[in-house]
């Protein structure tokens, strides 16, 4: 069964800073790769994904992650954050079971952005 | 606006209580999940419905029951809370092709 792996349980940055919160899982065969952001007291929303093609998608609000199949790695990254980036992000492995997509989440890391 | 509805919001429930959380949607979308979250563990798989008419069990289904009479509505059922059942509960579909998950904003469920 696939894992997914979130190295960092909170990241404190300053605004303005990059960041990177990184993300493995456990398999190298072909995989569809998420990452989901929880602001306080909201559901998830999804923030980019990974199905095929070029190994670095972008979000709209600045967000990018790159895909490394050798190193079965979906690090996300922003160069510069800001205050309401501040959220839970969770890295999340997409298999194709009987017609559905069953998702295994990471156990999330907690952004925290300080002024 | 198209997406997913859970209900109640929140909830306090006894101990020993049976209680049903309810998810609809109007997507049109063939699988439906109930995940749980909980403090540093992150998301967690209870059971899932591939189809209306099919269940399967997840990762922590014991405790829980769900059906799928049809497409748009996915209850979970608690038959007998216990304080282990507090948790976040989030409904979620999807359809083929990748394109991720579509999640209910959320129950709050706290067993006392």
């Amino acid at each position: 069964a696939q894992s997914v792996t979130q190295l960092d349980s909170q990241v404190p940055v300053f605004e303005e800073a990059p960041v990177e919160l990184r993300c493995n899982y456990s398999s190298s065969v072909s995989v569809y790769l998420f990452w989901y952001v929880q602001y306080p007291n909201q559901g998830l929303q999804l923030l980019l994904k990974y199905l095929s093609g070029s190994t670095l998608v972008e979000s709209i609000n600045g967000f990018e992650a790159e895909f490394n199949k050798s190193q079965t790695s979906f690090h996300l990254r922003k160069p510069s954050v800001h205050i309401s980036d501040t959220a839970e992000y969770f890295c999340a492995v997409s298999d194709e079971i009987q017609g559905a997509q069953k998702l295994v989440f990471g156990q999330g890391t907690r952004l925290t952005i300080n002024p | 606006i198209a997406g997913i509805t859970q209900a109640p919001t929140s909830q306090i429930l006894a101990a020993g209580r049976r209680m049903t959380l309810r998810c609809t949607q109007d997507m049109r979308h063939n699988a439906m999940y109930w995940y749980r979250q909980d403090l540093g563990l992150g998301l967690r798989l209870i059971h899932y419905s591939n189809t209306a008419g099919t269940t399967g069990k997840g990762e922590v289904p014991d405790g829980y029951s769900v059906s799928r009479a049809n497409t748009d509505d996915f209850p979970l059922t608690l038959a007998s809370a216990v304080p282990s059942q507090t948790s976040v509960y989030f409904c979620a579909s999807s359809d083929r092709g990748g394109d991720g998950y579509t999640f209910g904003s959320g129950t709050r469920l706290t067993v006392v």
